[in-house]
């Protein structure tokens, strides 16, 4: 069965700085991995998406997440953080092949103090 | 080009109530996906529909329910509510042909059972 972990709940961090978001995956093969942002009161909105070829992933809002097969791990960096990104993060994790069925981790909600 | 849409907006409900939720997909969509999302939580995977058929199944009661039309809406019915049935329900659609995953959430409908 597919799992996701995401091991921070809360994180902090000033404007202008850096974000790491962590996200470790369960999968048995090569999984589709995803990263969703929820603004309060709001649907999901895709932020990127993996699925094979490079293991580094660009996305909107100028989000990246690098896939590393050997850590299971499918990290959201950003090198300059909004205001405006305060909201809360999903990881997701999908299987290769089938119908779609996603699995979600539990967010992290990111807090931008100025 | 409508994006995905659900209805109604919020909703009160009464345990042991039943209640029906709506949910139209993206112009061009023919799969919808239901996941219920508790408060703090990640949204968890309900059911899918493809070809008006469920085609996956998460881990939920019988008391959930769907139905997908030919224009390839959705209806997910829940049966004799719980407190615990309290939640945001998030549709969402993708283009099954287009094994992307590529899914397009919707602004959830926030259930209250009281």
């Amino acid at each position: 069965a597919q799992s996701v972990t995401q091991p921070d709940i809360h994180i902090t961090v000033s404007e202008g700085a850096s974000l790491e978001l962590r996200c470790n995956y369960s999968y048995g093969a090569t999984p589709y991995l995803f990263w969703y942002v929820q603004s309060p009161g709001q649907g999901l909105q895709l932020l990127l998406k993996y699925f094979s070829g490079d293991t580094l992933v660009q996305g909107i809002k100028g989000f990246e997440a690098e896939f590393k097969r050997s850590q299971s791990s499918f990290n959201l960096r950003k090198p300059s953080v909004h205001w405006s990104d305060a909201a809360e993060y999903f990881c997701a994790v999908g299987a290769q092949g089938g119908y779609q069925k996603v699995t979600f981790g539990t967010g992290t909600k990111l807090q931008v103090i100025p | 080009d409508a994006g995905v849409t659900q209805s109604p907006t919020h909703l009160i409900k009464t345990r042991g109530q039943q209640v029906t939720l709506r949910c139209s997909p993206k112009s061009g969509h023919d799969t919808v996906s239901w996941y219920q999302q508790a408060l703090g939580q990640g949204p968890q995977f309900i059911f899918q529909y493809y070809e008006e058929e469920e085609r996956q199944r998460g881990n939920f009661p019988d008391r959930f329910s769907g139905h997908q039309f030919p224009n390839y809406s959705s209806e997910l019915n829940v049966n004799a509510l719980l407190l615990g049935d309290s939640a945001l329900y998030l549709c969402a659609s993708s283009l099954v042909a287009r094994s992307s995953y590529e899914q397009y959430f919707g602004p959830g409908t926030r259930l209250t059972v009281t």
